[in-house]
């Protein structure tokens, strides 16, 4: 069964540093999103992305948040100066076009900011 | 924006026991609640979901309710076995104009089954 991958597995870096992070969504997918977890806590939405657009961003998805699919299989989430309250594990998910609610998560990043 | 309120934060059950998770939501524009389980350090699963025109789902042991006039749904474990306990978060979603839709997820329940 398809699935939605994501790398690293563990990130950790420096306050203010620049960290990108991967996502393979599900291949026949046209739906993708961003989504992080502090820990210990829900699941918070970031952004949805659609037909190489931006459709939907949350008010933690500021100007230091960017997202990008850069050719047909992978879509990252870029974050220009971390900060150390950004430090959350963050789950990629997709979604198809002829079940486009369900949404299926990666298994996560978790970013540790120092 | 929508906002989901999710009870009991923990719940501690005997095996074989039932469980019931309530949720309730705020944003009429939602049309689907989807339920997901999540294991330690591992990935939120899809265990079960239902539509804002159905009332009512069931999967094995697993049901879920709806009733859209309250803006409630809830999720019903039946005969609860040990691999059943993980954190349990609800949520609501609407269809975005841009495509795809957000999902807003409640604060989670801790579920134990114990033997």
């Amino acid at each position: 069964e398809p699935e939605v991958t994501q790398t690293p597995s563990h990130q950790v870096t420096q306050m203010g540093q620049e960290v990108i992070l991967r996502c393979v969504p599900i291949s026949n997918h046209l739906y993708f999103y961003w989504y992080r977890q502090i820990l210990g806590q829900k699941v918070e939405f970031l952004v949805s992305f659609y037909n190489n657009e931006i459709s939907e961003k949350s008010e933690i998805f500021d100007d230091q948040f960017s997202v990008e699919r850069p050719d047909g299989s992978n879509f990252t989430l870029k974050i220009r100066s971390t900060k150390l309250e950004d430090s959350a594990m963050y789950f990629c998910a997709s979604s198809g076009q002829r079940s486009y609610n369900e949404q299926f998560f990666g298994p996560g990043t978790r970013l540790t900011v120092l | 924006g929508e906002n989901v309120e999710q009870h009991p934060s923990t719940l501690s059950v005997q095996e074989g026991d039932s469980a019931v998770i309530k949720c309730t939501y705020s944003d009429s524009a939602s049309n689907y609640f989807p339920w997901y389980k999540q294991e330690l350090g591992k990935r939120p699963q899809l265990i079960i979901d239902i539509r804002s025109n159905v009332g009512e789902k069931k999967d094995q042991r697993i049901a879920v309710t709806l009733n859209k006039t309250a803006k409630h749904f809830s999720l019903h474990i039946t005969e609860t076995q040990p691999e059943d306990s993980a954190v349990y978060f609800c949520a609501a979603s609407k269809v975005l104009t841009g495509g795809g839709n957000k999902l807003t997820f409640g604060t989670g329940t801790q579920l134990k089954v114990e033997l």
